[in-house]
């Protein structure tokens, strides 16, 4: 099996600009879950889709979104980009929903705001 | 407030020793416990998956550990190897919806 795809893997935006991060799942998971990953923060939850729907949300303000498509692909979305919004961005997928499950991680999106 | 540490100094060990790493949390009552690698620039790599109910559980020369009453999960890898070197995550459920991660500790083995 194919694993976690993302795209892309380096992207390089300017303050206030948005982006839209890409994840392709592993075929047969239907959960799909974000993370942001910073050295002084380390990994932290944006947000868990499954089934199209948002099940769950960490702390980050509104300019972070997401969705899941039908196929359980998941896009992320940072609009009005800060200087602090700079980090490694990991999508994970599982075949069941929650937190009690393995979590299979992409590569991540390295996204640096100038 | 809620917290989980691990080591925050890197640890540095002798290949064939036994690295043992730690993690602790405060404020959780996690159902599960999980052990993450990650090599620089990658994502994290599941290693092991451990229940409130299970002391211990084991795969190859891994080996993790659960108190509750501590609150504490210990890591261990026997007969380190430099291959070994790589930051180590613990991960805990909250409330069975979303995966919280400590910061990592990193493992340096040397030849």
């Amino acid at each position: 099996k194919a694993g976690v795809t993302q795209t892309p893997r380096y992207l390089i935006k300017t303050r206030g600009q948005q982006v839209t991060l890409s994840c392709s799942p592993i075929s047969g998971h239907r959960s799909v879950s974000w993370y942001q990953q910073t050295p002084g923060q380390g990994l932290q939850f944006l947000f868990e889709y499954f089934s199209e729907t948002q099940r769950n949300k960490g702390n980050f303000p509104g300019r972070f979104s997401g969705r899941q498509f039908s196929n359980s692909r998941s896009e992320m979305n940072v609009s009005t980009l800060e200087l602090g919004d700079s980090a490694l961005y990991l999508c994970a997928s599982t075949s069941l929903a929650g937190a009690y499950n393995e979590q299979f991680f992409g590569p991540g999106t390295r996204l640096t705001v100038l | 407030s809620q917290k989980i540490e691990q080591n925050s100094e890197a640890l540095n060990i002798q290949e064939g020793k036994t690295a043992t790493l730690t993690c602790n949390y405060t404020n959780y009552s996690p159902a599960y416990l999980q052990w993450y690698r990650q090599d620089p620039g990658r994502g994290p790599v599941f290693l092991l998956l451990i229940r409130e109910n299970e002391k211990e559980k084991r795969k190859e020369r891994l080996k993790v550990t659960f108190d509750t009453t501590l609150k504490q999960s210990l890591f261990h890898i026997t007969a380190s190897q430099p291959a070994d070197s790589a930051t180590y995550l613990c991960a805990l459920d909250h409330n069975g919806n979303k995966l919280v991660f400590g910061a990592g500790t990193i493992l340096r083995v040397k030849s």
